[in-house]
């Protein structure tokens, strides 16, 4: 079965420290990864994919087949990253159907 | 341009009653997704279409669901005898370099 696991549900941090959110997924073939965000407010935007391996707002995800992990990492927060973040996975076969983790809360404390 | 509007950005309705959302592309996209998102929890994919055929449904998808894109260009999805358990987020999403995705119509039925 294909899933996307997110397993906090908030995550808190002080301005400057590094941030990690994890992300988990359960599929047998080859997968794209994405990390979309959601501000307060605002609509569901994508934030990076890993094919693209680019750094976004200075967030960086790896793709880690073998542990099956494409956790979002970035080395010193902002307060403005505060915002729910999606973790999502499009199965190959290419119907573009995306499957989401259930999000984690990041919050960013002054 | 890539943009998605959708209407009514709210909706309440009594249980029992049926909904009809809209969905609207600012350019032809080829494809277009429903997805619904429950508090607490990530969006779930609910069906999509090429131009106008719609090509997968999820099984999240009761018969009282039906949508439609009788053009290939908007989409509706309409919801018969609403149970509370269709309270959620409605959101569309269309594919250009990402997928990109509307503002969702919350729906809360009483």
């Amino acid at each position: 079965a294909q899933r996307v696991t997110q397993p906090e549900k908030l995550l808190s941090v002080f301005k400057g420290a590094p941030v990690e959110l994890k992300c988990n997924y359960s599929y047998s073939g080859s997968p794209e990864l994405f990390w979309y965000v959601q501000y307060s407010r605002q609509r569901l935007q994508l934030l990076l994919r890993h094919i693209s391996r680019e750094s976004i707002k200075g967030f960086t995800a790896d793709l880690n087949k073998g542990e099956t992990s494409f956790h979002l990492k970035k080395p010193f927060a902002q307060e403005e990253d505060s915002a729910m973040y999606y973790c999502a996975l499009s199965a190959s076969g290419n119907t573009g159907k995306l499957i989401f983790g259930q999000g984690t809360t990041l919050q960013v404390k002054p | 341009d890539t943009g998605v509007s959708q209407d009514p950005r709210h909706k309440i309705t009594k249980r029992g009653q049926n909904v009809t959302f809209r969905c609207d592309p600012i350019s032809e996209h080829n494809r277009l997704y429903w997805y619904r998102q429950t508090l607490g929890q990530g969006p779930e994919f609910l069906t999509y279409f090429q131009n106008e055929a719609q090509l997968e449904k999820s099984r999240l998808l009761s018969d009282r669901f039906s949508a439609e894109r009788p053009k290939g260009s908007f989409s509706t999805l309409e919801i018969q005898r609403t149970e509370q358990g269709d309270s959620a987020m409605y959101l569309c999403a269309i594919v250009g370099y990402e997928q990109y995705f509307g503002p969702g119509t919350r729906l809360t039925v009483t």
